[in-house]
């Protein structure tokens, strides 16, 4: 398997841009996350799926952020209008579940967003 | 938020034995204890994982206390490879927070 896709890997926008970032899970992951990583805040949870079903987005900073999950083979994070403090890097991670003793998260290699 | 205390950061020498702790003092009976690390710039990677018992796979060995409020993630030989930030977590079959995690200097 090729693991978690995610693209693009950089993007570099300017404030006000709509920002569109991909993944691709896992094939026969039920679960699916977004994370963003930055020096400060470290790696926050935004939102996670369970079966194409936004389960938990407390984590999604403000409206300008929406997450979508049309299929079991792809999501996507919208940032509309962008900001120059959403630079960061943006990992999306699948998992077969999130039982305690088989919710094994698998990252993809991340998209690191540069807001201008 | 992360129920986990960890060290800011650590060294250690190459080949030797790496032991990163990690306090879990408000653990609950059904939470696992989970180790992730993240080597720079990459997404993180899984480590392993305990209830209550001691787990050891091809990676790494994680001590858990009886009482199950601390645990130690072991690398036996350590290399230079292994240089990266650690995350101990705890999750209860819920969403995995990371913490900050401890940064892990391999020194030659």
């Amino acid at each position: 398997d090729a693991g978690v896709i995610q693209s693009p890997r950089h993007e570099v926008t300017e404030m006000g841009q709509e920002v569109t970032l991909r993944c691709k899970p896992i094939s026969g992951h039920d679960y699916l996350f977004w994370y963003r990583q930055t020096m400060m805040r470290g790696l926050e949870l935004l939102i996670y799926f369970n079966n194409n079903v936004p389960i938990d987005d407390s984590g999604m900073p403000e409206d300008r952020f929406s997450a979508k999950m049309p299929n079991a083979s792809f999501s996507t994070l919208k940032i509309q209008p962008s900001e120059p403090r959403d630079s960061a890097v943006y990992f999306c991670a699948s998992s077969l579940s999130i039982s305690t003793n088989t919710g094994e998260l698998f990252f993809g290699e991340g998209s690191r967003l540069t807001v201008l | 938020d992360a129920k986990t205390t960890q060290p800011t950061s650590m060294d250690c020498a190459e080949g030797r034995a790496a032991n990163l702790p990690c306090n879990h003092s408000t653990i609950s009976g059904n939470e696992y204890v989970y180790w992730y690390r993240q080597i720079h710039s990459q997404g993180p990677q899984y480590i392993i994982h305990g209830l209550k018992n001691n787990e050891t796979n091809e990676m790494a060995s994680l001590i858990i206390t009886e009482d199950r409020k601390s645990s130690t993630l072991i690398l036996p030989h350590a290399t230079l490879r292994d240089t990266a930030v650690y995350y101990c977590i705890v999750a209860g079959g819920d969403k995995i927070i990371f913490g900050k995690g401890t940064r892990l200097h391999i020194l030659p």
